[in-house]
C-alpha cells in the first residue's frame, strides 16, 4: 500500500519562505506531485518530480529524494493568496494517485 | 477550453435514499477519477476509469457505491441507501492518460453531499 506524511499546519509571514515536507511509503513509484487547494475550491496541480532534485516553477519549487522517500514543496516570497492546503501525492504504477492528508498553510501579514 | 464539470454542486438527501453524482471530464482525457474529501481531510480515492479497460474499484468503501462511465466520457457515481458517514465532498478529476501522465489531474468543483 501507500502512505504519506506531511505536517498538518504551517504558519509563515508575507514575504517569507516556507518548506512543506512529505515522506512516503509506497510499493512502486513513478513520482511525487503537489497540489494546492483553497478553502471551498478544487485541488489544482502545482508540480511533479519524477527524478531526484529540484524543480522550479516561479515562486514554487519542489524537491525529491527517491532514496530517502522524501520530498518538499518550497514556497518563496509568500503572499496572502498562498494561504491554502497543500497536498503531496504519489503516483504508483497502474494505480490512481494517493494523497497525503494535507498541510494547511496560513500566511500572516 | 472547458474544465471538468460536476453536478449537482450541492445535494442534501435523507438517510436511506439513493443519490447520483455526475461528472463531465475534459474532452479527450481518457482517465477519470472519483475521490471523496471529508471536511479538513485529504482526498480518498474511490474509483478510476481508463479508456475501455475495466475500472479500478479498489477504493470504493462499500457495495453501496458504484460508478459507470458511458462512451468514455461522462461518469456517474451512485450511492445507494445513503448513510450519514457518506456526507463529504465528492471530487471528480480527469487526466490525459493513465500511467506516467496521471500525476497531473484536473479536478472539478465537487459535489457537496449532506445526508440528514
Amino acid at each position: 500500500g501507500q502512505s504519506l506524511e506531511q505536517p498538518s499546519e504551517v504558519t509563515a509571514v508575507e514575504g517569507a519562505i516556507v518548506q512543506i515536507n512529505c515522506t512516503y511509503q509506497t510499493s512502486g513509484f513513478y513520482g511525487l506531485s503537489w497540489y494546492q487547494q483553497h478553502d471551498g475550491g478544487a485541488p489544482t496541480f502545482l508540480s511533479y518530480n519524477a527524478l531526484d532534485g529540484l524543480e522550479e516553477t516561479g515562486r514554487f519549487s519542489s524537491f525529491l529524494s527517491r532514496s530517502d522517500s522524501y520530498g518538499y514543496l518550497l514556497l518563496q516570497e509568500l503572499q496572502m493568496k498562498d494561504s491554502a492546503s497543500y497536498f503531496c501525492a504519489v503516483s504508483p504504477p497502474q494505480r490512481a494517485l494517493t494523497f497525503g492528508s494535507g498541510t494547511r498553510l496560513q500566511v500572516q501579514p | 477550453g472547458a474544465g471538468v464539470s460536476q453536478s449537482p454542486s450541492n445535494k442534501v438527501t435523507e438517510k436511506g435514499k439513493d443519490v447520483e453524482l455526475r461528472c463531465d471530464p475534459i474532452s479527450g482525457h481518457t482517465a477519470l477519477y472519483w475521490y471523496r474529501q471529508s471536511l479538513g481531510q485529504g482526498l480518498e480515492f474511490l474509483i478510476y476509469f481508463q479508456g475501455n479497460s475495466a475500472p479500478d474499484k479498489s477504493g470504493l468503501p462499500s457495495d453501496r457505491f458504484s460508478a459507470e462511465r458511458t462512451g468514455g466520457s461522462v461518469s456517474t457515481l451512485t450511492i445507494q441507501r445513503t448513510q450519514q458517514e457518506d456526507s463529504a465532498v465528492y471530487l471528480c478529476a480527469s487526466s490525459r492518460d493513465y500511467g506516467t501522465d496521471s500525476y497531473e489531474q484536473y479536478f472539478g468543483p465537487g459535489t457537496r453531499l449532506t445526508v440528514t
